[in-house]
């Protein structure tokens, strides 16, 4: 079974720095798909960056990049210019290829700091 | 937004009463799955849906069950609620295009209290 551990329960980091969550998976799988997901205090889960893992390159969405090792099975997400409004909780998600559903890890609290 | 909604957003309950939640879309999507949220564990499936009367169990199965009669409804129900079932319910869809294939969108949650 996949599992998803993110090392890093809380965090914080000014406003206008970069700050990296971490994430590992362990699988036997080679192709599959990778998930940033973010939950404000509104309680929504919102998508913010995925990544295939048969792409080598990079994903980004405007502030946020992904570092994708998948010889290392890691998957961190960096979040530039950090902004109050991102503050929220971030969780990494995977999900093998042709699966029905995913497996999430337990969280990161990240807290953006005036 | 993917058209997803949960009844009720809240609710308490007595231990040992039965308790139903509702997710609905307005999509047409043939995926859907419950989730419930708690700390530490982030999210774990519970049940999820491939179509009309096709259900399947997930990693938290135990002491819930799952009707879907129609598309747009995914029914969760705790038979005889325990203390332990209070959390964070969450319904999601899978994404069916081009570009949202094998993404999930989640509804609003609904936050459940066993007393």
């Amino acid at each position: 079974a996949q599992t998803v551990t993110q090392s890093q329960p809380e965090m914080s980091v000014q406003e206008a720095e970069t700050v990296t969550l971490s994430c590992t998976y362990d699988t036997s799988e080679n192709n599959y798909y990778l998930f940033w997901y973010k939950q404000p205090p509104s309680r929504q889960m919102i998508l913010v960056i995925r990544q295939e893992a048969y792409k080598q390159q990079n994903a980004t969405e405007n502030r946020f990049s992904v570092n994708f090792q998948k010889a290392a099975k890691s998957f961190s997400l960096k979040i530039s210019d950090s902004q109050l409004g991102d503050t929220a909780m971030y969780f990494c998600a995977f999900m093998k290829h042709a699966a029905q559903n995913f497996v999430f890890g337990p969280g990161t609290r990240l807290s953006v700091l005036p | 937004d993917a058209g997803i909604t949960q009844s009720p957003r809240h609710k308490v309950t007595e231990t040992g009463t039965p308790v139903t939640l509702r997710c609905h879309q307005t999509e047409n999507h043939r995926y859907m799955y419950w989730y419930r949220q708690d700390p530490g564990h982030g999210l774990r499936l519970i049940h999820y849906s491939y179509g009309v009367k096709d259900t399947d169990k997930g990693e938290v199965s135990d002491g819930y069950s799952v009707s879907r009669s129609k598309t747009e409804d995914f029914l969760l129900t705790l038979e005889s609620a325990t203390s332990s079932q209070t959390s964070v319910y969450f319904c999601a869809i899978r994404g069916q295009g081009a570009t949202t294939n094998n993404e999930q969108f989640f509804g609003p949650g609904t936050r459940l209290t066993v007393l």
